[in-house]
């Protein structure tokens, strides 16, 4: 089975600018998470979505959005970037129902750097 | 106290001994638990889940839950210098579909 992938792997963008990022899931897994990792604060939760229904969501600011599409892709926008926004941002994704729910399988993430 | 925490390190242990992480977790974390290696520049990858009270081995990994004491071990035996990584410890949140990661232990094998 193919991995988890997202796109892009690096940006580069300057505050005030808005960006998206993608992220496609294993086949058969209909949970997708997101997360940042940065130094200081490791992995934090940002939100989860499970057959394009939001089902949890992280203490980020509205700025972080995210939608899930009915093929499971999953894509996650931040609007009006700060500095204090660049981080890794990865994606996981996980059957989300059963027994094995929650084991959560990352893709390599996107590096986002703001200027 | 964070919903998941383990201690920072370096952890440093010889070729071929056992290295022990550990994980303690509160109330707002549920009973199923994950680790997770990571490599330097790599994305976390999935080594171990437990979702009982007790052991459960795989291969050199040994993940221990004690739910009375409210932590959580990896154990890896044999260790070798390319376990050399962050390990990190994951728990379900209570409000459910998502995990509460520590910030992970930071692992040396040294030949």
């Amino acid at each position: 089975k193919a991995g988890v992938t997202q796109t892009p792997r690096y940006l580069i963008k300057t505050r005030g600018q808005q960006v998206t990022l993608s992220c496609s899931p294993i086949s058969g897994h209909r949970s997708v998470s997101w997360y940042q990792q940065t130094p200081g604060q490791g992995l934090q939760f940002l939100f989860e979505y499970f057959s394009e229904t939001q089902r949890n969501k992280g203490n980020f600011p509205g700025r972080f959005s995210g939608r899930q599409f009915s093929n499971s892709r999953s894509e996650m926008n931040v609007s009006t970037l700060e500095l204090g926004d660049s981080a890794l941002y990865l994606c996981a994704s996980s059957l989300g129902q059963g027994p094995r729910a929650n084991e959560q399988f990352f893709g390599p993430g996107t590096r986002l750097t703001v200027l | 106290q964070k919903e998941v925490e383990q201690n920072s390190g370096p952890l440093s242990v010889p070729e071929g001994a056992i290295a022990s992480l550990n994980c303690t977790y509160s109330d707002r974390v549920s009973q199923s638990f994950f680790w997770y290696r990571q490599y330097s520049g790599k994305s976390p990858e999935l080594i171990m889940s437990i979702y009982s009270n007790g052991d459960k081995e795989d291969g050199r990994f040994t993940a221990q839950l004690n739910k009375a004491s409210q932590y959580v071990s990896l154990l890896i035996r044999d260790s070798q210098p390319s376990d050399s990584a962050t390990y990190l410890c994951a728990g379900e949140k209570i409000s459910g579909y998502a995990l509460n990661f520590g910030k992970g232990t930071s692992l040396l094998v040294t030949p």
